[in-house]
């Protein structure tokens, strides 16, 4: 049973290159999440995507682009990746958004940017 | 914007003892607010969620409240085990926010 499913789990880049991050979860769910993880911080959204052909902005989405691929697969791209980006990125989803529904999440991936 | 505060200190108790963590909400008025847990290296997992119209939600050893007046929710861990050490979120589910967290070590 894996739930959802993040890679790679830890990537090196340099500044200026560019990375896609993959997330698919295996629950039929209809809202997927994409959160950055600062020490501090806490979770801070960055985008999410409510149901299947949608994505939207969450509070932190400059420098990042997202795409829906189907049910199943979200992924984040850095197009030029910053020493600003070094975090740690968790994929969530859930039934629906906005609702009492809990988020499911992956156990990350650990992104430095040199 | 909506907030949400926990105590970013870590809390350090007895095992044996009750854990109690605070999360206070600003500027909002949640329907539902979730707490989840998240253990070092891994992603957070779900653990309680209690509606504005519940005063107390419990689930084994723990126990949830929520005071719509004061904007905040307890989170009590009863009897409390050295295996509960972890940092324990809050999070204003409808709105995708949350907290930072607070950790809690158990000592045995």
């Amino acid at each position: 049973n894996a739930g959802v499913t993040q890679t790679p789990k830890f990537q090196v880049l340099k500044t200026g290159q560019s990375m896609t991050l993959q997330c698919a979860q295996d629950m039929n769910h209809n809202s997927m999440y994409w959160y950055r993880q600062d020490p501090g911080m806490g979770l801070r959204l960055i985008y999410y995507s409510a149901s299947e052909g949608t994505t939207d902005k969450g509070e932190v989405p400059n420098g990042y682009n997202v795409s829906r691929l189907n049910k199943r697969e979200f992924s984040l791209r850095l197009e030029s990746a910053a020493p600003s980006q070094t975090s740690v990125y968790f994929c969530a989803s859930s039934e629906v958004s906005g609702s009492n529904q809990p988020q499911h999440f992956g156990d990350g991936t650990r992104l430095s940017i040199l | 914007s909506q907030k949400i505060e926990q105590n970013s200190e870590a809390l350090n108790i007895q095992e044996g003892k009750t854990a109690t963590l605070t999360c206070n909400y600003t500027n909002y008025s949640p329907a539902y607010l979730q707490w989840y847990r998240q253990d070092p290296g891994r992603g957070p997992v779900f653990l309680l969620l209690i509606r504005e119209n519940e005063k107390e939600k419990r689930k084994e050893r723990l126990k949830v409240t929520f005071d719509t007046t004061l904007k905040q929710s307890l989170f009590h861990i009863t009897a409390s085990q050295p295996a509960d050490s972890a940092t324990y979120l809050c999070a204003l589910a409808s709105k995708l926010v949350f907290g930072t967290g607070t950790r809690l070590l158990v000592s045995p």
